[in-house]
């Protein structure tokens, strides 16, 4: 049973918009939560992290929320760059993060130029 | 950020023969390493967490005799897939915690004839 769910399995946008990446998991027990970038071939690459006791961390174009009740999390991505083409992970831990990871199946991003 | 690698990138074996994977902690000290396999469009699925100087736990549906993992130093941990079979071929990552932050290694590539 996957405990963490990103059901969008794709996502085009145009270059210079907003990328919305949504996340959805089911342990009430998580409590930190990391979204990945990964390429091709390549280990995922950290993005952003956000612990239970906030809301929302922002980090450049980067932004995650998170909404506890509706055990959910979104990754936004403004202004959406070409490079940002990817794979993305979302990734969910309980006991504060220092424990394992349980990840979500992906959502490939495409910005289109 | 912390780096992890791995060795080899890349490997072709015959079925029935054994690989052995090596994932380092280049620079930092790392007690416990995770395993994971991706297979093309999915998920990272989590195999097992490795801890120096003990056994390592394997997650449900893992064969431990299959996917041997030893963990003897603080910079290293290897993942020996064993009698590997075509269905075995995947792409194999490993990761560590440095803080609260789970930092990848580059990959491996199995692919078993």
């Amino acid at each position: 049973d996957q405990q963490v769910k990103q059901n969008s399995p794709s996502l085009s946008v145009q270059e210079g918009r907003i990328s919305i990446l949504n996340c959805d998991y089911t342990n009430s027990m998580f409590d930190y939560f990391l979204w990945y970038k990964k390429y091709p071939a390549e280990g995922p690459t950290f993005l952003i992290s956000i612990s239970s006791i906030k809301d929302k961390n922002e980090d450049g174009r980067f932004t995650v929320f998170l909404n506890k009740s509706a055990k959910h999390l979104s990754l936004h991505i403004v202004p959406s760059q070409p490079g940002d083409s990817a794979v993305y992970f979302c990734a969910a831990s309980a006991g504060g993060g220092f424990n394992k990871f349980y990840f979500g199946s992906g959502t490939k991003l495409n910005v289109k130029p | 950020g912390a780096v992890v690698s791995q060795h080899p990138s890349w490997v072709i074996c015959k079925s029935g023969t054994s690989v052995k994977i090596e994932c380092r902690s280049l620079d930092f000290q790392a007690t416990t390493m995770f395993w994971y396999r991706q297979f093309p469009k999915q998920s990272l699925m989590l195999m097992a967490t490795s801890n120096e100087g003990s056994k390592a736990t394997y997650e449900q549906g893992v064969e431990k005799d299959k996917f041997l993992i030893n963990h003897a130093s603080l910079t290293l941990s290897t993942l020996t897939v064993t009698s590997a079979h075509p269905e075995d071929s995947s792409f194999y990552i490993c990761s560590s915690n440095r803080g609260r932050e789970q930092y990848f290694g580059p990959g491996t590539r199995l692919t078993v004839t």
